[in-house]
């Protein structure tokens, strides 16, 4: 099975901060990787399709990128209703296998 | 407009059977390259994927549920299906069903707003 790292878990951040969580996949998973956005609640939201693909009606504060293994969601500036977890998804093989997620806090 | 609602039984036993229907609009399973992801949620925990289905029958499960899961569809009904056998306290949690497929842009773009499923004697 593909293993995806996600860190950090937890993290808290101000308004206006830049902040990145990151996936690390085990294998090669090419683009092959969503984020979701899930507030307490309420079902996850795709944010980021295919690695570094915007989803549609997503402030474009929100990006995607990769650096090899590792596949990161930056926020370039934090707003109070990016509170949230966020998790990562790799669908590039079976079993499809999700982060562990990351809780995002406003300071 | 894309919508998807799971539906279950709510409260069951160990040992049951968890039997799971989601109800879609907006797109068909009978369309090439379109399926239907089950996706569940522990309180307070990550995300767990357990099966898809595609439009061609071909199924998929999380092999950690070893045999327990079946998952099934009706195309013509626009509803998915998933069973879970042998239920445990372990598969409280809430379940949601998602669109998968049609293209990169639209896999897994759409879910449900879940059904919560608790397992108690």
């Amino acid at each position: 099975d593909i293993q995806m790292t996600q860190s950090p878990s937890s993290m808290s951040a101000s308004l206006g901060d830049r902040v990145t969580i990151t996936c690390q996949a085990s294998q090669d998973i090419g683009n092959n990787l969503i984020w979701f956005q899930q507030k307490p609640g309420k079902s996850p939201r795709r944010m980021i399709y295919y690695a570094t693909n915007l989803a549609n009606g997503v402030p474009s504060r929100f990006s995607g990128s990769r650096s090899g293994s590792d596949y990161s969601l930056t926020i370039i500036s934090l707003e109070s209703e990016d509170m949230a977890d966020y998790h990562c998804l790799q669908y590039k093989q079976y079993p499809l296998t999700f982060g562990s997620g990351t809780k995002l806090e406003i300071k | 407009q894309v919508t998807l609602k799971e539906s279950g039984p709510g409260i069951l036993q160990p040992s049951q059977t968890l039997s799971l229907t989601c109800t879609f609009s907006g797109f068909s399973l009978s369309t090439y390259g379109m399926g239907v992801g089950w996706i569940r949620q522990p309180s307070g925990k990550g995300l767990e994927w357990l099966a898809n289905i595609w439009w061609d029958d071909d199924k998929y499960y999380n092999p950690s549920l070893k045999n327990r899961l079946t998952i099934s569809k009706d195309t013509s009904n626009n509803q998915a299906f998933l069973k879970i056998t042998n239920v445990d306290t372990a598969d409280t949690a809430t379940y949601y069903c998602a669109r998968i497929g049609g293209g990169i842009p639209t896999n897994f773009d759409y879910w449900g707003q879940g059904v919560m499923v608790t397992v108690s004697s």
